[in-house]
């Protein structure tokens, strides 16, 4: 089966560390890149980060760049971001999301898991 | 990385069509054919309804179609049917190796 599956949500204080994953199946995960997106209680969807399907290329968005890191384990089938110096403001659901085609035609998702949801809170 | 402009509703009763629009700029929506729209009902996950400005994945209704004129795409539904009640989004490449979304839009099925 075809799929996605994030974890590793949860409520974390301001200024403190975490690592979402996203395990992938039913595809050859190694051939595609992957996105992080991400969706404030509420509000519209937000790119975070995207990795190539050899991890060689990352990118960011302003408001993650230097706190986040994107990452992935080819051998486990799994995408990672390390979320460090967290902020009230990064609360929100977290999604993974798969590039649509194989190799660098990633700028459009055509597979997204369910997500997971973050709240940065005292 | 500013987001694209999305009106934040749109209507139609059964049977019409109704279009969405997505303004950009010459560094995103204007310059690149990489405009995708997403679909999302509530508490579901974003599905793509359109990707390189007017191409339908397979499983997409011909229902849906989308086109882009300068900064400015537009996603038509036509047909309109219940369950095209939802979110849409559009996105686009950005300058600089970045992915930029509009702000939604709410479809509402009359």
């Amino acid at each position: 089966q075809v799929q996605l599956v994030e974890s590793g949500g949860g409520v974390v204080q301001p200024g403190r560390s975490l690592r979402l994953s996203c395990a992938a199946s039913g595809f050859t995960f190694s051939t595609y890149g992957m996105h992080w997106v991400r969706q404030a209680p509420g509000k519209g969807l937000e790119w975070v980060s995207l990795i190539s399907h050899d991890g060689s290329n990352k990118y960011y968005a302003d408001s993650v760049k230097g706190r986040f890191t994107i990452s992935r384990d080819n051998s486990k089938n799994t995408l990672f971001v390390q979320m460090n110096s967290l902020r009230a403001e990064d609360t929100a659901v977290y999604y993974c999301a798969r590039g649509k085609g194989q190799y660098y035609d990633f700028w459009s998702s055509s597979l997204w898991g369910q997500g997971t949801l973050l709240t940065v809170s005292s | 990385q500013s987001a694209l402009t999305q009106p934040p509703s749109a209507s139609g009763s059964p049977g019409q069509s109704v279009t969405i629009s997505c303004t950009g700029t010459s560094s995103d929506v204007g310059g690149y054919n990489s405009v995708s729209w997403y679909q999302q009902h509530p508490g579901d996950a974003p599905k793509l309804m359109i990707y390189d400005v007017s191409n339908r994945p397979s499983g997409v209704p011909d229902r849906f179609s989308a086109s882009k004129s300068g900064n400015t795409a537009s996603l038509t539904v036509s047909g309109l049917q219940a369950e095209d009640e939802a979110d849409y989004y559009c996105s686009s490449y950005a300058a600089s190796n970045n992915v930029v979304f509009g702000g939604g839009t709410k479809l509402t099925v009359l």
